[in-house]
């Protein structure tokens, strides 16, 4: 299994520019989630879903859409960058009650 | 609003010795805490979880403990190995819902003096 994995692992963005995040899982995991992590921070909830077809908002969501069409698949969409959405993005998935496995993070900068 | 927090930020140890890491909460209807390890440039990785029907659980090297009453988390690294040097999350949700939802904590840096 490859667990979870991060599409791109570095990204650049102007300020307007959109993006998509990709995360995906090949642990039939129900439970994917989206998490941004500042510097000397922990870190903050953008989005989750329980199911395909289910998603809800965490922390943070403003500026942040997703989608979840598949099991497999979780992507994260930036409208429109900020600077301050300069930042780490780590996806997590598990099964219901259990242990949160994680992606390698993708680093963005916006200019 | 309620949080997750860490008592301290850097936690300096000499390799061998006992390294404990201090967590409090403050969500009270949370009911299952978990301690995340995190290396430099990598994604968090489980290390041990517990239910707030326990106060202690034990793993490989690691123990976790919980004072609900103090609404307190622990966790306690025996004979600590320079692999250890990472940073340290704790996080909290409630174990019948979402558990998706985690709170983190903002992490304590553990360093692992040779």
């Amino acid at each position: 299994n490859a667990g979870v994995t991060q599409t791109p692992k570095f990204q650049v963005l102007k300020t307007g520019q959109s993006m998509t995040l990709q995360c995906a899982q090949d642990m039939n995991h129900e439970y994917m989630s989206w998490y941004r992590q500042d510097p000397g921070m922990g870190l903050r909830l953008i989005h989750y879903s329980v199911g395909a077809g289910i998603t809800d908002q965490g922390e943070v969501p403003n500026g942040y859409n997703v989608s979840r069409s598949t099991t497999e698949d979780f992507p994260l969409r930036l409208l429109s960058a900020a600077p301050s959405q300069t930042s780490v993005y780590f996806c997590a998935s598990s099964h219901r009650g259990g242990e949160q496995f994680f992606g390698p993070g993708t680093r963005l900068t916006v200019l | 609003g309620e949080s997750v927090g860490l008592h301290l930020p850097t936690l300096s140890v000499q390799e061998g010795d006992n390294s404990i890491i201090n967590c409090a909460y403050s969500n009270s209807a949370s009911d299952y805490f978990i301690w995340y390890k995190q290396e430099s440039g990598k994604g968090p990785q489980f290390i041990i979880d517990i239910r707030s029907n326990m106060d202690k659980r034990q793993g490989q090297r690691v123990t976790v403990l919980l004072n609900k009453t103090v609404k307190h988390l622990s966790l306690q690294i025996a004979a600590t190995q320079p692999g250890d040097s990472a940073v340290y999350f704790c996080a909290e949700t409630s174990y019948t819902g979402a558990n998706s939802k985690l709170t983190f904590g903002k992490g304590i840096t553990l360093s692992v003096r040779p």
